[in-house]
């Protein structure tokens, strides 16, 4: 798999710009998702979140769509800011279980 | 800040060894779980405790062992350490019937 430090897809985008980062989960139970943005030095700090009954959800700024057919996630953030700037993670979840399964995260460079 | 607490933040100890690092739940969450995130994986999940009782295991191994107290507090202890074994180790904690778990900010653990 990537590695988180070293060999992570990386999104570069210009400030202003909207970004949208992508995710691609692996089991079809999975009914809870997450994304997670992790500063340099920090812990995974919750973004949003959405259940498998809704495809999308908006928060401030981000927006989670949900395609179960593809099982393929993704964030968009809007009127990226440096501070922006991190490693995004995606963890699902199965009903039933409390194990939580992360992504391998995408690194993403605001521009100014 | 999350609520979750953990020590200490950076460990440096020598091959063979042991050590102990602890978490702090937020404030009436009842179950702990602990990852693991290294540069060369993603954050793989450890163990997961509710309320005193092992809930949940992945990939942790058996020179690891982990405890939660009667005061919610988490242990995870790491023995017979190799240069591997260096790597962030997290704790994240959630209520009781919530999927959200939330991440302290880390214990950096370097083996020598």
């Amino acid at each position: 798999g990537e590695s988180v430090g070293l060999h992570l897809p990386t999104l570069s985008v210009q400030e202003g710009d909207n970004s949208i980062i992508n995710c691609a989960y692996s089991n079809s139970a999975s009914d809870y998702f997450i994304w997670y943005k992790q500063e340099s030095g920090k812990g995974p700090q919750f973004i949003i979140d959405i259940r498998s009954n809704m495809d999308k959800r908006q928060g401030q700024r981000v927006t989670v769509l949900l395609n179960k057919t593809v099982k393929h996630l993704s964030l968009q953030i809007a009127a990226t800011q440096p501070g922006d700037s991190a490693v995004y993670f995606c963890a699902e979840k199965a009903s039933g279980t409390y194990k939580y399964i992360f992504g391998t995260g995408t690194r993403l460079k605001v521009l100014a | 800040d999350s609520g979750v607490t953990q020590t200490p933040k950076h460990l440096i100890t020598a091959t063979g060894q042991r050590v102990t690092l602890r978490c702090s739940p937020r404030s009436g969450d009842l179950s702990v779980y602990w990852y693991q995130q290294s540069l060369d994986q993603g954050l793989q999940f450890l163990i997961q405790y509710y309320n005193g009782e092992e809930r949940a295991k992945g990939n942790i191994l058996e020179r690891f062992s982990a405890q939660q107290f009667p005061d919610l507090h988490s242990e995870l202890n790491l023995s017979s350490l190799e240069l591997g074994d260096s790597a962030l180790y997290f704790c994240a904690s959630s209520v009781e019937g919530a999927n959200t778990i939330y991440f302290g900010e880390g214990s950096w653990l370097t083996v020598v």
